[in-house]
Order: structure tokens, then sequence, then C-alpha cells
């Protein structure tokens, strides 16, 4: 069945680049997404991918996607203490719209 | 923007009550999520609906049931709670077109922490 897969924990100091990878099993998924939560929060959407597209800017933000190896990486830079949190990574089910499959999601923080 | 408002953020319930966790959204989404969050775990999908008075079966859905009556409003509930019902539970909702303006992106609530003692 469908999974997603990431590492559970990673620590950084704060100036560094963080980057953290995910892979998924269902090649049909339309969207991938990285969704962050900080403490006692729900989730908030931070970037998402089309699935034809390799690499994604947004400021601090980069996201890779290597649909051969099925493999999404979320890579932010100069990372600051706000950034910690746990850092999901997701891929649509069936068709946009629809339920979302989630990682364990990734425990960073960001010491100073 | 978007909200999702979930009624409960703490809630303390006895083994054995019957638990109302209620959703409510208010950007006219068709689609609506229940899960549950445990450490380790990360979210497990319990019940989501694409219509009102429809519901479908997510991953673990044993030990809960879910009412639709407005598009608005998702409930989630527990029949007769039990200790391994403790948990982070998170009410999400979604646009339901599959346009190309739609990234498929699920809105969350701040999510309702049930502990059953």
């Amino acid at each position: 069945g469908e999974d997603v897969e990431q590492s559970l924990f990673l620590s950084v100091r704060e100036g560094d680049s963080s980057v953290i990878n995910c892979t998924y099993t269902d090649s049909s998924s339309t969207y991938l997404y990285w969704y962050k939560q900080e403490p006692g929060a729900g989730l908030q959407l931070l970037t998402y991918i089309f699935s034809n597209m390799d690499m994604k800017q947004d400021q601090r933000l980069t996201v890779l996607l290597n649909k051969k190896d099925k493999h999404l990486s979320l890579r932010i830079a100069d990372t600051q203490t706000g950034d910690s949190a746990i850092y999901f990574c997701a891929e649509s089910f069936r068709a946009a719209g629809t339920a979302l499959i989630f990682g364990k999601g990734t425990t960073l923080s960001v010491s100073s | 923007d978007v909200k999702v408002t979930q009624s409960s953020r703490y809630l303390v319930k006895r083994t054995g009550e019957k638990v109302f966790l209620e959703c409510v959204q208010d950007m006219d989404h068709e689609n609506m999520f229940w899960y549950r969050q445990d450490p380790g775990l990360g979210l497990r999908l319990i019940y989501f609906s694409y219509d009102v008075k429809m519901k479908e079966k997510g991953d673990i859905p044993e030990g809960y049931s879910v009412s639709r009556e407005k598009k608005e409003r998702f409930s989630l509930i527990l029949e007769s709670a039990s200790t391994n019902q403790t948990s982070m539970y998170l009410c999400a909702s979604s646009l339901s077109t599959s346009g190309y303006a739609n990234t498929g992106e699920l809105f969350f609530g701040e999510g309702s922490r049930l502990t059953v003692l």
C-alpha cells in the first residue's frame, strides 16, 4: 500500500542549512507537500510541488523531487530557531482534493 | 483565510463515556477529514467525508464514527471511549474539484487533545 517514510529527528545549528528527506511509494501522486507543525498547533502547508516539476524554490525553502527514486527533500537555508518544528511530508492519495498520506514527521531542532 | 475550528482544545473523559469532537470550516469545502496524531506514528486517517451525509473509512476507523449533517460541520464520535484513544485529533478540510488550480491542500484545525482515564 501507499507509504511515506522520513527520518524522525534532525538537529542543526542556527545559520546552517537543514535538509529533510522523504520517500514515497505511490508513483501516481499528483502533488507532494511539506507541512509544518509548531508546538501545540495544527499543521500548516509550507510548500508543495507538482509531480512534473524537479525543483521549487520559495525564499529560504527549496524542494527537490526525484520521481525516478520517489524521493522528496526540503532544504531550509539559514535555519533559524523559529524553524524548530515537526515537518511532515505528504502525498496525494487519489486525485487532488482527497485524503493525503502523511509521513511520521521529522522533528527539527535548531540550536543557537 | 480558511478557518477550521475545533470546538475543544483539551478534553478529559472517563473510559466508557461517549465523546463528541466537533469541527467547523468556513470556506465551503466539500471534503473534511479526521486524523489522529500520536508520537512516532505521525498522522493516521480515521474517516473522511466528500459530501454532506457521505463518509468513507480511513486507515483506523475502529472505535469511531462520524456525522456530516451540514456541509460546514464534521463530527467525530467515540461511542465508548477507551484509554488507547488518548491522542491528538486533527480535523482538516479541502476543496473537492480536481481542476488545475486546486493543489489538494488540506487546511487543518488547531487540534483537540483528548485524554481518556
